[in-house]
């Protein structure tokens, strides 16, 4: 048990569907965080959310649309993406901003 | 902006010697933290270490020591007695004391080999 869940493990999508990629912590943390993993790249910040309110959006195309209902939950929700949207997606979560962050196992997404 | 350097995209040490993976860092802000994750195959990225940087001390986690050179914006992490679980992807990473606007930065990360 991480202390942080994702759901699903794996997710093939074709660049017409809609899906969401769903993440969950039992950590009590303040702040979630979604992550791109692509090969041979640094992990890119895609958002982040503290108490619930999205405090970050590096320029995240708005194909991917991130959802915070409680401080517990955070959702990826994808449309209409791209074959190079393809990676491993990682959420996190940390007690406060500049805290350790305590990672989930991931969801690797394939765009076809 | 901050930044996160790893030199070495692959390292490779024989069970139960010492290694030594480099990290350099830049950032224009003085109070910092910064931290070494571990990504087994499994994926899930695991901390092993954490810095802050107003202290001089370097911190150490069992077998697993830094190298804080804060003039040099160098943070080396050695780990002592590799073991075959060692093995994985090792990020290192710099956060701003106040968050920053990056958050979290990464560098490319070390691939790790542990050879029995």
């Amino acid at each position: 048990e991480t202390g942080v869940t994702q759901t699903p493990r794996h997710l093939v999508m074709g660049m017409t569907n809609k899906k969401s990629l769903k993440c969950e912590q039992h950590l009590g943390h303040n702040a979630m965080y979604w992550y791109k993993q692509s090969a041979k790249k640094p992990l890119e910040l895609m958002f982040v959310y503290s108490l619930e309110e999205r405090v970050e959006n590096n320029s995240v195309p708005s194909r991917f649309s991130p959802e915070c209902p409680n401080s517990s939950h955070l959702f990826l929700h994808l449309h209409t993406l791209q074959p190079e949207d393809s990676a491993l997606y990682l959420c996190a979560s940390s007690q406060l901003i500049n805290s350790p962050l305590h990672f989930g196992n991931g969801t690797r997404l394939t765009v076809t | 902006a901050q930044t996160v350097t790893q030199s070495q995209p692959e390292m490779s040490v024989q069970e139960a010697e010492t290694v030594t993976l480099s990290c350099t860092y830049d950032t224009s802000e003085s109070d910092y933290y910064l931290f070494w994750y571990k990504q087994p195959p499994s994926r899930q990225m695991i901390l092993v270490i954490r810095q802050e940087a107003y202290k001089q001390q370097n911190a150490t986690e069992n077998r697993f020591s830094v190298n804080f050179q804060k003039a040099a914006k160098s943070f080396s992490l050695k780990i002592s007695d590799s073991q075959l679980g060692d093995a994985a992807m090792y990020f290192c990473a710099l956060i701003e004391a106040g968050g920053g606007a990056d958050g979290l930065t990464f560098g490319k990360g070390t691939h790790l080999i542990i050879q029995p």
